[in-house]
């Protein structure tokens, strides 16, 4: 069945360090792609998105581009900051039953 | 409001009891959907509604999980006769369109359901 698997956590990292955060996907045909973040305290929103292989969703400084050869969808970012700590999620659209969610990773900043 | 509105945002329960989760999404989003979400995991398809019909319900865990949008706006989800296992939090999330390849789901902060 369809699923996305992405890099366990907590990653840890310092300011200003360069992230990845690793998504791979397995779906029939081609769903859009997306990445949500959840701050503490706060419900799931989305970050960015690609809806067709080899776009790149970017928001925030953060990027993804859609690999169709790879079935992958990797997050980064330049530089990242301590507001960045959150856990990430990698999802594909699965139609009517909505997103299909990796199970997340905790992305910890320290100063 | 602006955004989607769960409550109660806490919900702590005895092993049996029944539970009733709400969902107010944002003004005139056509779309609904539950999650459930365990600890350190990601969240999991419920049920879906377009309007007031729940086209998908594949989701729902067991028959003691039920959920109503009954005018196709404020949603209920109920559990009845809860387990342990039912301990999670549970999101709820809207869109405007339907049908379409979007995934622009806005998800409220969540219900989070403690059994005891």
């Amino acid at each position: 069945g369809d699923s996305v698997t992405q890099m366990e956590g907590p990653v840890t990292l310092s300011e200003e360090a360069f992230l990845t955060i690793n998504c791979t996907y397995t779906a029939t045909g081609y769903p859009s792609l997306f990445w949500y973040v959840q701050y503490p305290g706060e419900g799931l929103q989305l970050l960015l998105k690609a809806t067709k292989a080899d776009d790149k969703g970017s928001n925030k400084g953060f990027e993804a581009t859609y690999r169709k050869e790879t079935t992958s969808f990797h997050l980064e970012k330049g530089s990242v900051q301590v507001s960045d700590s959150a856990v990430y999620f990698c999802a594909h659209w699965g139609g009517a039953d909505g997103l299909t969610f990796g199970k997340g990773t905790h992305l910890i900043i320290q100063p | 409001g602006a955004g989607v509105s769960q409550s109660p945002r806490y919900k702590v329960a005895k092993r049996g009891q029944d539970v009733a989760l709400r969902c107010d999404p944002i003004s005139g989003h056509v779309s609904l959907f539950w999650y459930q979400q365990a600890l350190g995991q990601g969240p999991e398809f419920l049920t879906y509604f377009q309007n007031e019909a729940q086209l998908d319900k594949s989701g729902l865990p067991s028959d003691r999980f039920f959920a109503e949008r009954p005018e196709g706006s404020v949603s209920t989800l109920k559990i009845q006769r809860t387990q342990q296992e039912d301990s999670a939090v549970y999101l709820c999330a809207s869109s405007l369109k339907t049908g379409t390849n979007t995934g622009e789901l806005f998800f409220g902060e969540g219900s989070r359901l403690t059994v005891l």
